[in-house]
């Protein structure tokens, strides 16, 4: 089964760009989504099937994915973008988060 | 507008059964290509998925999770429930249901979650 490790902080200055990316043994076919997590809060779909993003997210989100590593970059980075990050896909049916990214906007 | 609320206990004792209620609103189970689905995330660690109903009731399980989950919908009240047994306290978590469609393949609505503490 895919297992997805993820970095487990990113700082990024303020206004600078940010990158999180999500390592798998066995991407294959399989598409990525990232979410976004602030404290006490509910996930939010960031980015949906590698690269398209949901009705009112930021063009500052984008995704991309290479071999087995999908990778979220968040350009001019603002201070509301601190939050917990987590790639997910589907493998065979059954779901698979990442261990979740800690990003800090300095 | 799509909502999804779920409820259930808050405190659970050891070896107990959980029972977790997803009520929503916005969209019906029945359409094709709709599933519901939950996740949960123990204080301060990364998401976990257990499972997910599709429109058509076929059923899915986290293979590590699979001998003590149990998923089942009512379509005509708008309704996901999960049912876990044998509760652990390292089962302690914030418990979501969100929504999915085949179009997006991910969680693109998700409910406010709910906290259940295993805890004799």
């Amino acid at each position: 089964s895919n297992e997805l490790t993820q970095p487990l902080s990113v700082s990024v200055a303020l206004g600078q760009t940010a990158t999180i990316t999500c390592g798998g043994s066995n991407f294959g076919t399989k598409n990525v989504h990232w979410y976004q997590q602030k404290p006490g809060q509910a996930p939010v779909l960031v980015i949906y099937k590698n690269i398209n993003r949901p009705s009112g997210i930021p063009e500052r989100f984008s995704g991309s994915t290479s071999g087995n590593t999908a990778t979220l970059t968040i350009s001019r980075a603002q201070a509301g973008d601190e939050a917990d990050y987590y790639c997910h896909l589907w493998d065979i049916s059954t779901g698979v988060f990442g261990t979740g990214t800690k990003v800090t906007v300095l | 507008q799509i909502t999804l609320k779920e409820s259930g206990p808050t405190l659970v004792k050891p070896t107990q059964t959980l029972t977790l209620t997803c009520t929503f609103s916005g969209f019906s189970l029945s359409t094709s290509g709709v599933g519901v689905g939950w996740i949960r995330q123990p204080p301060g660690k990364a998401l976990e998925w257990l499972s997910l109903i599709y429109w058509d009731d076929d059923k899915r399980y986290s293979p590590s999770l699979k001998s003590r989950l149990t998923i089942t919908k009512d379509t005509s009240k708008n309704l996901v429930v999960l049912t876990m047994t044998n509760l652990d306290p390292v089962d302690t978590a914030t418990y979501y249901c969100a929504h999915r469609r085949n179009i997006v393949e991910a969680f693109d609505y998700w409910g406010q979650g709910t906290l259940v503490t295993v805890s004799s």
